[in-house]
């Protein structure tokens, strides 16, 4: 059964440091997302991405937040200067034209 | 503001217990509502969509129901299995032009062998 990875599983960085998190959505997917789940907190919606662009985005994703889909399969999401806040689970998501999302394992995100 | 909660937090039952998930949102203009599963350190797996223009939804032991009126939705399941043992998130689209999902709180399921 096709299903949305996610790469890395963990990755731990620095205080200011850049970072790219990588998804690959279900290959016939035309809608993508990105959302984030601080330790013990609710999943929280980040962005949503269709035809090549931003459709919305949360006050969460503002200029230091950024997504992309270089090429036919990937979707990425990079946080140019960490936080100690950034710190959390990041998860992927997609649909086709229907309304159920699929989400990915999520990558665990650790800022110190 | 549009919210989504879950009550309880956690629930234990034993084994082969018929058990009640429910799921209340603020706003009763809702677009669908879809129920998830997500064990600890994991991603999300869908469980059940359901869609505004429907009263309920089934999938195995898994059944959901929709109450717009009332801004409430419940999971049912049915002859509770220790692998059923989860956190379980109901999430909301509301109509219009957004995208998003709002994610209730959890509720974290322990099904005792």
């Amino acid at each position: 059964e096709p299903e949305v990875t996610q790469t890395p599983s963990h990755q731990v960085t620095q205080m200011g440091q850049e970072v790219i998190l990588r998804c690959v959505p279900i290959s016939n997917h035309l809608y993508f997302y990105w959302y984030r789940q601080i330790l013990g907190q609710k999943v929280e919606f980040l962005v949503s991405f269709y035809n090549n662009e931003i459709s919305e985005k949360s006050e969460i994703f503002d200029d230091q937040f950024s997504v992309e889909r270089p090429d036919g399969s990937n979707f990425t999401l990079k946080i140019r200067s960490t936080k100690l806040e950034d710190s959390a689970m990041y998860f992927c998501a997609s649909r086709f034209q229907g309304d159920e999302q699929f989400f990915g394992p999520g990558t665990r995100l650790t800022v110190l | 503001k549009q919210e989504v909660t879950q009550i309880p937090a956690a629930l234990s039952v034993p084994e082969g217990e018929n058990l009640v998930l429910n799921c209340s949102f603020t706003d009763s203009a809702i677009y669908n509502l879809q129920w998830f599963r997500q064990d600890p350190g994991k991603g999300l797996t869908s469980l059940l969509l359901i869609q505004s223009s429907q009263r309920e939804q089934t999938s195995g032991r898994l059944n959901a129901s929709l109450d717009k009126s009332s801004g409430r939705s419940t999971l049912y399941i049915a002859a509770s299995q220790p692998g059923d043992s989860a956190t379980y998130l109901c999430a909301v689209k509301y109509g219009g032009a957004t995208n998003k999902l709002i994610f209730g709180t959890g509720t974290l399921l322990a099904v005792q062998p």
